[in-house]
């Protein structure tokens, strides 16, 4: 079946606007990730939901990031206030739910946030 | 903190010729490992993963080492192809069923013909 899809592949955008990024995950799959990649680094954990509910957000770097996913499967990555340190590669994963011995993250393409 | 280090940004092999690419990590707790392969303008992709009550664990031209007392994990690719040029990441977990994942910051292969 289908892979991960993130829409927009690309995203310009200037300093202090909000943008949202989204995340259609494999179908079937609970989980889903956040992750961002840096220029130069790997990818950085920001979020984890199981079903509709953020099991997780410790990786989220401060308030101005937040995340949804409320019919538990399409995920949107919003980001107030943007600042040019937001800029990279959002990443968003899926899998089968963690402890089923599934648990293998399926990536999507990414999107590439530029602040100006 | 960087828990999960790839010292080596980049690699050049000649096809037929074996890639090794080294990872190191400073958790103790970590448990489960992995390598990721990424093309540009896609997302990672998983390749293999090794447990730590395990050494090695081999799929095909793919092999992983685990020397866990040196916290050092090694991919070896043989022989090495021209579809094998791209970014190759080391990830990181305490164990199997936990979802957070430390990368390395990847090592980018080149296959020469």
């Amino acid at each position: 079946g289908a892979g991960v899809s993130q829409t927009p592949s690309n995203k310009v955008t200037e300093k202090g606007k909000y943008v949202e990024l989204r995340c259609d995950p494999i179908s079937g799959h609970t989980a889903l990730y956040w992750y961002r990649q840096s220029l130069g680094q790997g990818p950085e954990f920001l979020i984890y939901f199981q079903g509709t509910g953020a099991a997780d957000d410790s990786g989220l770097p401060n308030d101005r990031f937040f995340a949804v996913r409320p019919e538990g499967s399409v995920s949107t990555l919003k980001i107030q206030r943007t600042e040019r340190g937001d800029s990279a590669v959002y990443l968003c994963a899926s899998s089968l739910q963690p402890g089923t011995g599934q648990e293998t993250q399926y990536f999507g393409p990414g999107t590439r946030l530029l602040v100006l | 903190d960087q828990q999960v280090k790839q010292n080596s940004p980049s690699l050049s092999v000649q096809e037929g010729r074996i890639s090794i690419l080294n990872c190191d990590y400073t958790n103790s707790m970590f448990d489960y490992f992995l390598w990721y392969k990424k093309y540009p303008a896609e997302g990672p992709t998983f390749l293999i993963s090794i447990s730590s009550i395990k050494d090695k664990n081999e799929d095909g031209r793919f092999t992983v080492f685990l020397n866990k007392s040196a916290k050092h994990l090694s991919l070896h690719i043989v022989p090495s192809q021209p579809g094998d040029s791209a970014v190759y990441f080391c990830a990181a977990s305490p164990n199997p069923n936990d979802y957070k994942l430390s990368f390395g910051a990847g090592t980018t292969v080149t296959v020469r013909a």
